[in-house]
């Protein structure tokens, strides 16, 4: 099976700018989960899909939010970005989520906001 | 809340030594634990998990650890350090309630495992 892809792997934005991050899970896998890495804040969870619905949030600013479509595919979106957005963006999928269930990473779009 | 402690942000061995990395976790509810690897410009790939089965779990790449709940710790251990194990670890741990569904993963800050010839 095909693991999990993400694209795009890199991207340099300006602030203010807009940005749109795909993830495509491992075929058959229905959960949908974003993290963000920096080096001051390691990994944070940003929001988690499942079937299309989002199922968890984690503390972040509105500016960043996320889809899941009918094939699992997910993106995320950060609106207005700021310097600070910039950071390893994670996507992990898993079968159907929940607390126990294995999550499997992606290698993560690493984004720099100039 | 559950939340994640890993002790030493770097450490350092020689090759063929043991290689013990440290997790505490605090969790008002039985956690499920996890660690996970990471390479240099890549994801995370989880070396093992703790669901409440045997306290002691073994993972891949000859690692295991074991859950001790009286000292809420979860800590990895290698017996023998290669040097394709020079990573990042983190442990985590599923945040969750009693009955929730909700499982997303609280992680610890990482601890750099250098391994030296």
């Amino acid at each position: 099976k095909a693991g999990v892809t993400q694209t795009p792997r890199y991207l340099i934005k300006t602030r203010g700018q807009q940005v749109t991050l795909s993830c495509s899970p491992i075929s058959g896998h229905r959960s949908v989960s974003w993290y963000q890495q920096t080096p001051g804040q390691g990994l944070q969870f940003l929001f988690e899909y499942f079937s299309e619905t989002q199922r968890n949030k984690g503390n972040f600013p509105g500016r960043f939010s996320g889809r899941q479509f009918s094939n699992s595919r997910s993106e995320m979106n950060v609106s207005t970005l700021e310097l600070g957005d910039s950071a390893l963006y994670l996507c992990a999928s898993s079968p159907r989520g929940g607390p126990y269930n294995e999550q499997f990473f992606g290698p993560g779009t690493r984004l720099t906001v100039l | 809340a559950q939340s994640v402690t890993q002790l030493g942000s770097h450490v350092s061995v020689s090759e063929g030594a043991l290689v013990l990395l440290r997790c505490n976790y605090s969790s008002s509810v039985p956690p499920y634990l996890f660690w996970y690897v990471q390479y240099p410009n890549q994801g995370l790939q989880l070396l093992l998990k703790y669901t409440s089965a045997a306290t002691l779990v073994k993972g891949i790449n000859g690692f295991e650890a074991e859950f001790k709940k009286s000292e809420t710790s979860f800590h990895l251990t290698k017996p023998s350090a290669h040097m394709s194990d020079a990573a990042e670890y983190f442990c985590a741990v599923s945040d969750r309630n009693y009955g929730g569904s909700q499982g997303n993963l609280i992680f610890g800050k990482g601890t750099k495992l250098s391994v030296k010839p």
